[in-house]
C-alpha cells in the first residue's frame, strides 16, 4: 500500500524566511509520481510541482525548488523568500502510474504554513 | 479556458438522505477522480471514472456512487448519508499521464 507523511503539522515563518516541507513517501511500485498541491481557503488544490520516480534532478522554478532522493524516499519542498501570499496548506501526493495513465492519488495530511509580515 | 466546475459549491443534508455532486471537468480532459476531504485531513480518494467506466476505487462503502457521463462530467451519489460523511468533496480532471487539475470542492454538512 502506499503512504505518504507529513510530520510538519504546522509551520509559521516571518515573511522573507526559507522554508522548507518535508514528505517521506512509501511505495511498492518502481513507476511512480510525486507531487506538491497548494491549498488554500478558497479549497481548490493547485499543482505546484510532478517528479517521477526516474528523474532525480533537483530543480528550481522561481521561489520553489524540491529535492528528491529515492535512497530515503523523501521529496521535500522549499520555497525562498516566502511571502504572505504563500500561507496555505500544502499536500504531498504520490501516484502510480499504469499504462499512461496517472492513477490514485495518495496525500500527506498536509502542512498548513503561515507566513507572518 | 474553464478548469473544473463543482455543483453546488454548499450543501446541507439530513442524515439518511441521499445527495448528488456534479462535476464538469476542464476542457480536453477525459478522467475524472472524486476525492473526500475531512476537516484537518489530507484528501482520499474514492473512485476514477475513465471511458464511462469505474477504473479504480478507494476505501468507500457502496453507498458511493459515480456515473460519467458520455459528455466526461461526472457525478457522486452519496446514499444513506452519514454523519460521518461531512466533508469537502473534491473533483479532479485529467488526460492520460498529464497532472489532475482539480475543482473548488463541495462542502457537504450533514445534520
Amino acid at each position: 500500500a502506499q503512504k505518504v507523511t507529513q510530520a510538519q503539522t504546522e509551520i509559521s515563518v516571518v515573511e522573507k524566511e526559507d522554508v522548507t516541507l518535508d514528505c517521506v513517501y512509501e511505495t511498492r511500485d518502481t513507476t511512480y509520481y510525486l507531487f506538491w498541491y497548494k491549498q488554500p481557503p478558497s479549497g481548490e488544490l493547485v499543482f505546484l510541482i510532478r517528479r517521477n520516480s526516474f528523474d532525480e534532478q533537483n530543480e528550481i522554478s522561481g521561489r520553489y525548488s524540491w529535492n528528491f532522493q529515492k535512497s530515503t524516499s523523501s521529496f521535500n519542498f522549499t520555497i525562498t523568500a516566502s511571502q504572505v501570499v504563500d500561507s496555505a496548506v500544502y499536500f504531498c501526493a504520490l501516484s502510480e502510474r499504469k499504462g499512461g495513465s496517472n492513477y490514485k492519488l495518495t496525500f500527506g495530511k498536509g502542512t498548513l504554513l503561515t507566513v507572518n509580515p | 479556458d474553464a478548469g473544473v466546475t463543482q455543483s453546488p459549491t454548499h450543501l446541507i443534508k439530513t442524515r439518511g438522505q441521499q445527495v448528488t455532486l456534479r462535476c464538469s471537468p476542464k476542457s480536453g480532459h477525459d478522467t475524472v477522480s472524486w476525492y473526500q476531504q475531512a476537516l484537518g485531513q489530507g484528501p482520499q480518494f474514492i473512485f476514477q471514472y475513465y471511458e464511462e467506466e469505474e477504473r479504480q476505487r478507494g476505501n468507500f462503502p457502496d453507498r458511493f456512487s459515480g456515473h460519467q457521463f458520455p459528455n466526461y462530467s461526472s457525478e457522486l451519489n452519496v446514499n444513506a448519508l452519514l454523519l460521518g460523511d461531512s466533508a469537502l468533496y473534491l473533483c479532479a480532471s485529467s488526460l492520460g499521464a498529464y497532472s489532475n487539475t482539480f475543482g473548488s470542492g463541495t462542502r457537504l454538512t450533514v445534520v
